[in-house]
């Protein structure tokens, strides 16, 4: 069991600028998950994925974020045009069927900053 | 009102004694609840979860859940410095929805 990966762990970047970030989840796992979590909140959902398919999108979630999961595997979120309010560690989240008792099992997490 | 509720201290326990940790939350509906453990940093990992009303034992931790009232608490005996961190609790409404997490710091 390799767990959820996620990359890069940081990154930094300008304000305006776009940015990628990958998740990997536990490989026979069908749901992934995305959250945000800034500092001294609790991880705040963002959307998530039933194989491919995107089931759900956070209402608090912009235009400029957009997640994706082809074939089922890994998942990418992209921001287009930075803004300093992104900074936040984004977390990815993986679970086998989103049954009452299955729990998320969580990534190490990609921390952006933005300048 | 919030969904998910915490009191987000700091609260200090000496070593050795109980740590209790509260939630409430407000959609009747909900099922299942999880608590998560997360170190300054690091990612939540997940303690244990509760889906029935009474008590959950694992170890030195016990959920209590009581959903007529709404609540949720975690216990966590002989605290030990290690178990210094935030605690989430987390409510599935359809997808997790977490509190803002109790930071806990055990005095040695």
């Amino acid at each position: 069991d390799t767990g959820v990966s996620q990359n890069p762990r940081h990154k930094i970047t300008k304000r305006g600028q776009n940015v990628t970030f990958r998740c990997d989840p536990i490989s026979e796992h069908n749901r992934l998950y995305w959250y945000r979590q800034t500092l001294g909140q609790g991880p705040e959902f963002l959307t998530y994925f039933q194989n491919e398919a995107q089931l759900e999108k956070s209402r608090l979630l912009s235009d400029r974020f957009s997640a994706e999961r082809p074939k089922g595997s890994f998942s990418t979120l992209e921001i287009q045009r930075t803004e300093q309010g992104d900074s936040a560690m984004y977390l990815c989240a993986s679970s086998l069927v989103m049954g009452p008792n299955s729990p998320l099992h969580f990534g190490n997490g990609t921390r952006l900053t933005v300048t | 009102q919030k969904e998910v509720e915490q009191n987000s201290g700091p609260l200090s326990v000496p070593e050795g004694a109980i740590a209790s940790l509260n939630c409430t939350y407000s959609d009747r509906g909900s099922q299942s609840f999880f608590w998560y453990r997360q170190y300054s940093g690091k990612s939540p990992e997940l303690i244990m979860f509760i889906y029935s009303n009474g008590d959950k034992e694992d170890g030195r931790f016990t959920a209590q859940l009581n959903k007529a009232s709404q609540y949720v608490s975690l216990l966590i005996r002989d605290s030990q410095p290690s178990d210094s961190a935030t605690y989430l609790c987390a409510v599935n409404l359809g997808k997790l929805t977490f509190g803002t997490g109790t930071r806990l710091t055990i005095i040695p």
